[in-house]
């Protein structure tokens, strides 16, 4: 159980298009999910929180308007890069969790690639 | 605010051989804390977790790590190392605030020489 998938699992998009990366809880209702960015050979980093029917909550220094994130429903949360540029290329990986169960279950990853 | 240290970016051990991988946190409340593995190009598989009950946690795969709040470690170990450990290891805090967030630590590339 607690299988959380993403699509696609590697893009590849030119600068200055739009990129949709989408989060599903495959086997639970996910009441919160979260989005991160990891770069090569480092940490993840936090993005944003995501509330299912509410607005995402950014961390600081995350530019709201160039990562759109919506999580529309229990088991879908999508991440849009508006707009990319190379800098955004990047690994992005989410993670749902269940109510107020502490634990978070991590999705394969997307690998962007902005050329 | 919760942080976590690892020491050590990069861990090398032979084959059998014991593993330990670091970590150090700063909480003001009780931690809530985990350890995480990513193997290359994936995402994260939780290996174990510490919720304020034993503070000896077993995972899987063999690992475990042991709470001390004295030191303010909780520190991974594998008695003896596969070649199939190699990969990245994250600890993490949990932050509680006006909303829940995993805070990760830095990360340990784990190497295993045959």
């Amino acid at each position: 159980g607690a299988v959380v998938s993403q699509h696609p699992s590697r893009v590849i998009c030119k600068s200055g298009t739009s990129v949709k990366i989408e989060c599903r809880s495959l086997d639970f209702q996910a009441t919160t999910m979260f989005w991160y960015r990891q770069f090569p050979k480092q940490s993840l980093m936090l993005m944003a929180t995501s509330n299912e029917g509410s607005k995402a909550t950014y961390e600081q220094g995350v530019e709201k308007d160039k990562f759109l994130i919506n999580h529309a429903s229990l088991t879908l949360s999508t991440l849009t890069v508006t707009s990319a540029h190379p800098e955004d290329s990047s690994f992005y990986i989410c993670s749902a969790r269940a109510g107020e169960a502490y634990e978070q279950y991590f999705g394969p990853g997307t690998r962007l690639t902005v050329t | 605010a919760q942080s976590v240290t690892q020491l050590g970016s990069h861990v090398s051990v032979s084959e059998g051989a014991l593993v330990l991988l670091r970590c150090n946190y700063s909480s003001s409340v009780p931690p809530y804390l985990f350890w995480y593995v990513q193997y290359p190009n994936q995402g994260l598989q939780l290996l174990l977790k510490y919720t304020s009950a034993a503070t000896l946690v077993k995972g899987i795969n063999g690992f475990e790590a042991e709470f001390k709040k004295s030191e303010t470690s909780f520190h991974l170990t594998k008695p003896s190392a596969h070649m199939s450990d190699a990969a990245e290891y994250f600890c993490a805090v949990r932050q509680k605030t006006s909303y829940d967030k995993v805070i990760f630590g830095p990360g340990t590339s784990l190497s295993v020489i045959p």
